[in-house]
Order: structure tokens, then sequence, then C-alpha cells
């Protein structure tokens, strides 16, 4: 099916562990995006990638990894989950044009609990 | 710095009365803003944005916002309000290319 999706949609890991988050898009959209949203706090960036192999800090970015070899993937990995790390994951994508006006497109989301 | 205020974590509505949820801005520059609505356990889904011209933004779903640059708000209205659109709805600025900031979020209750 065409759009935005992410594996798993749930995870529960230790303190410690190596998690990785996936995220794939079949628009062939330049710009990829990875979110965490916690009660009171909305949505905040972790990272954001404008091509392959291009990749930038958002907000949040500690503790976080990113990669993308191919246009259409974005993991985000957790090198050493911490409790603070528990959340919900969104990925979303959009395409180059607008001047960073174009719409963006979530995923439905990765919930995440660290123990 | 850029920011975006949800002044209300919660507001409350009987089904066919208008309902407003508010939204403060603080941008330098000319402010790109955006809403979103997250209905249970999905993704978040793009209701409309502002970008230049028109002050009133007509979206989805019968939704329209009402962008008033003197008192720096962006509040998201509805002439008649549905019990299926008790969602979660965001505010959204975009602060430099590719970053957008998001308000924390209110919670729309539209009762029957």
């Amino acid at each position: 099916d065409a759009g935005i999706t992410q594996s798993p949609r749930y995870k529960i890991t230790e303190t410690g562990r190596q998690v990785t988050l996936m995220c794939h898009q079949t628009w062939s959209h330049s710009y990829m995006f990875w979110y965490r949203q916690d009660l009171g706090h909305g949505l905040r960036l972790i990272y954001y990638s404008a091509a392959a192999d291009i990749t930038d800090k958002g907000e949040v970015p500690d503790g976080y990894v990113v990669s993308r070899s191919k246009t259409e993937n974005f993991p985000l990995t957790l090198e050493s989950a911490t409790r603070s790390q528990t959340s919900v994951y969104f990925c979303a994508s959009r395409t180059s044009g607008g001047q960073g006006t174009d719409t963006q497109y979530f995923g439905p989301g990765t919930r995440l609990t660290v123990l | 710095a850029q920011s975006v205020a949800q002044p209300e974590d919660q507001v409350n509505v009987a089904e066919g009365n208008p309902l407003t949820v508010k939204c403060t801005y603080s941008v330098s520059g000319n402010p790109y803003l955006f809403w979103y609505v997250q209905y249970p356990n999905r993704g978040l889904q793009f209701l409309l944005k502002y970008i230049t011209g028109d002050n009133l933004v007509k979206g989805s779903y019968g939704f329209e916002a009402e962008f008033n640059k003197s008192q720096t708000s962006f509040h998201l209205k509805k002439p008649s309000a549905l019990v299926s659109d008790s969602a979660l709805y965001f505010c959204a600025v975009r602060y430099n290319f590719n970053k957008f900031y998001f308000g924390s979020g209110t919670k729309l209750n539209v009762k029957p």
C-alpha cells in the first residue's frame, strides 16, 4: 500500500538495549522526519533528513542516531535506551518544494516503552 | 524564540454548536502556520495551513482558521461541531526551512 508506514507499532525493551524503529514511505518524498510525542509537550523533532545521506539534528537529538541510505527508509536507533525515551514516535515525510510550506504526512506511530 | 501556545488543554462543545480551538504564536519573520488533527492511535493528519494571503483559511472537514497578525493568533474554528470531530488538535509553526514547532495539543470533546 502507498503511504508512510512504521514498524513495529509497539515495542517494549529494557534500559541499555539498542532499539531501531523503522520508517518507510512510498511517495519518494525528499524530506523525512522523526518526532516524539509526550504528554504536555506536543511533538518534538528528533532528527530530519533532506535526502539520502543527508541528516540533521532537531530539537531533542541526544540519545538517538539516524541513517538514510535509501530515499524511502529512515530508521531511528536508540543506541542505549533509557526510561526517559519512553514515548510515542512518529515518522513524517514531505516533498522538497514550497520553501518548507508543504504538508507533512505522518505515519501511524510507534509506542515505545523502556523498562 | 519561536513558539506556539495552545492555552486550553481541553475544549468541550455540544454537537451542532460552533467550536474554537485557540492558538497563539511567536515567530520572527512571516509565520507559516498549520493545524493538524490526531485521532486515537493514529498519526497526525493535516487540516489546513496559512502561508500568505487571505486571513481566513479553509481546510478539510469543514474547518477553517483565522490568522490575526496583531494578536499573533491562528484559531481553529468550525461553525457546527460533529461528534466525529472529537480528537486531539495541534497547532504548528514553521521556524526554519525544515523545522516545525508544535503546540502541546488541545483535546476537543464534542458531546451529542
